[in-house]
């Protein structure tokens, strides 16, 4: 079965450290993958996704991931981060079969930023 | 920007009783879902619509009813609510299903 997992349920990092959240997905054919984030009190929005093409996608607020077919992973990355990053970062997986598609979510990370 | 609007913004509902939650998007959107998170997990879809006036089932349909009068408008439906449906529930839309989802802000539900 298609899976996604986030191993670290909880992140702390000191604002202008480096970032990296990591996924590691489950699936038999190139998968389309995403990041989403959710803000306290907020629904998720979606930070970058791949589908193809170049390894690296760039996303919103300076965020960028690395999809690896190799590893199966696709991990989210930011050079410097700020105190409002703080927040829960899904990385999802869109799985295909039968016709059917499915968004499966990993079960998040919890990022804190320590000023 | 996309607009996905839930309502209410939180319900204290009692064991049993009839809960709806609506949903409303204005993007002109095809597919709408229902997610459930639970704390410490990831979004779980309970049911979905590509087409007014049909609903599909997702991950966990039991206990749960949908209901799409329109493009519009999308509710779910807990006719015999139970502790266990505490959480909080997320309205979604899209142009179809392998695109990026948009969220409204979510429904905190408390069933006592």
């Amino acid at each position: 079965a298609q899976s996604v997992t986030q191993p670290d349920a909880r992140v702390t990092v000191s604002e202008g450290a480096s970032l990296q959240l990591r996924c590691k997905y489950s699936y038999s054919a190139t998968p389309y993958l995403f990041w989403y984030v959710q803000y306290p009190r907020q629904g998720l929005q979606m930070l970058l996704k791949y589908y193809s093409g170049d390894p690296v996608v760039q996303g919103v607020n300076g965020f960028e991931a690395e999809f690896s077919k190799s590893d199966s992973s696709f991990h989210l990355r930011k050079a410097s981060v700020h105190w409002s990053d703080s927040a829960v970062y899904f990385c999802a997986v869109i799985s295909a079969s039968s016709g059917s598609w499915q968004l499966i979510f990993g079960s998040g990370t919890q990022l804190t930023v320590m000023p | 920007e996309a607009a996905v609007t839930q309502s209410p913004r939180s319900k204290v509902a009692v064991t049993g009783g009839k809960v709806t939650l609506s949903c409303h998007q204005t993007n002109n959107h095809d597919y709408m879902y229902w997610y459930r998170q639970d704390t410490g997990h990831g979004l779980r879809l309970i049911h979905y619509s590509y087409v007014a006036d049909s609903t599909e089932k997702g991950d966990i349909p039991d206990g749960y009813k949908a209901s799409r009068p329109s493009q519009e408008n999308f509710s779910l439906i807990l006719e015999l609510a139970s502790l266990s449906q505490t959480a909080v529930y997320f309205c979604a839309s899209n142009y179809w299903r392998a695109e990026t989802l948009y969220f409204g802000s979510g429904t905190r539900l408390t069933v006592l």
